[in-house]
């Protein structure tokens, strides 16, 4: 079985803050992905990565960046934190070969103050 | 208009019933069309992939209607357990993302 884990399932951070959200995955899938989902506005692609130090812009990448320098960890990375950015988040990850479906790590939800 | 709609519901669905809904898309060329369902405050998982006309797993179904552009899916034998939201997923012109639709909520009622 595919396990995506991520670091913490809730965390409260403060405004202005730099927050990190980690994701690992055990099954040495190149693609990883990270969303939210927002009541009412589904999943939405924050970025996503292909291999090692690759990565693209999402639907929404506006106030995140991504890290990926190891193949088995995506990390988040929230540079300023603001109350807009209040959510779940969700990594996921799938393998290279093309129409094959995500896995989903158990989410974070992410409050900030 | 979204590349991948679903009716929000709730369906509210007698134990033991039969239940339908379906998933429409609009990028033609999408190959690989993926089911998932999510729990509240879950993340999603997968409970069907859909390549070609359609899958069965015991009691799920899904029916791909190309011509039409949707996707169905279909439960019989409700179970009480069975109430969820279900996410369907449409992959980007045979690349490596997923665009997902807003998911259908199901209640299995006694």
């Amino acid at each position: 079985d595919v396990k995506v884990t991520q670091s913490s399932r809730y965390l409260v951070k403060r405004t202005g803050e730099k927050v990190f959200l980690e994701c690992v995955q055990d099954m040495d899938h190149e693609n990883m992905f990270w969303y939210r989902q927002d009541p009412g506005l589904g999943l939405r692609l924050i970025y996503f990565s292909y291999d090692v130090k690759m990565k693209e812009k999402g639907d929404i990448p506006e106030g995140y960046s991504v890290s990926r320098e190891k193949k088995e960890r995506f990390s988040l990375i929230l540079e300023s934190a603001s109350t807009n950015q209040t959510s779940m988040y969700l990594c996921a990850s799938s393998p290279q070969l093309g129409n094959q479906p995500q896995h989903f790590g158990d989410g974070t939800r992410l409050s900030i103050l | 208009r979204k590349e991948v709609e679903q009716d929000p519901g709730p369906f509210n669905v007698p134990e033991g019933a039969t239940v339908a809904f379906n998933c429409t898309y609009s990028n033609s060329a999408s190959q690989s069309f993926f089911w998932y369902r999510q729990d509240c405050r879950k993340e999603p998982k997968l409970l069907m992939s859909v390549y070609s006309s359609g899958n069965e797993d015991g009691r799920f179904t899904a029916q791909l209607n190309r011509a039409s552009q949707y996707i169905s899916l279909l439960i019989r034998d409700s179970k009480l357990s069975d109430s969820a939201t279900y996410l369907c997923a449409g992959d980007k012109a045979a690349g490596n993302k997923l665009t997902f639709g807003g998911g259908t909520r199901v209640l299995v009622k006694p």
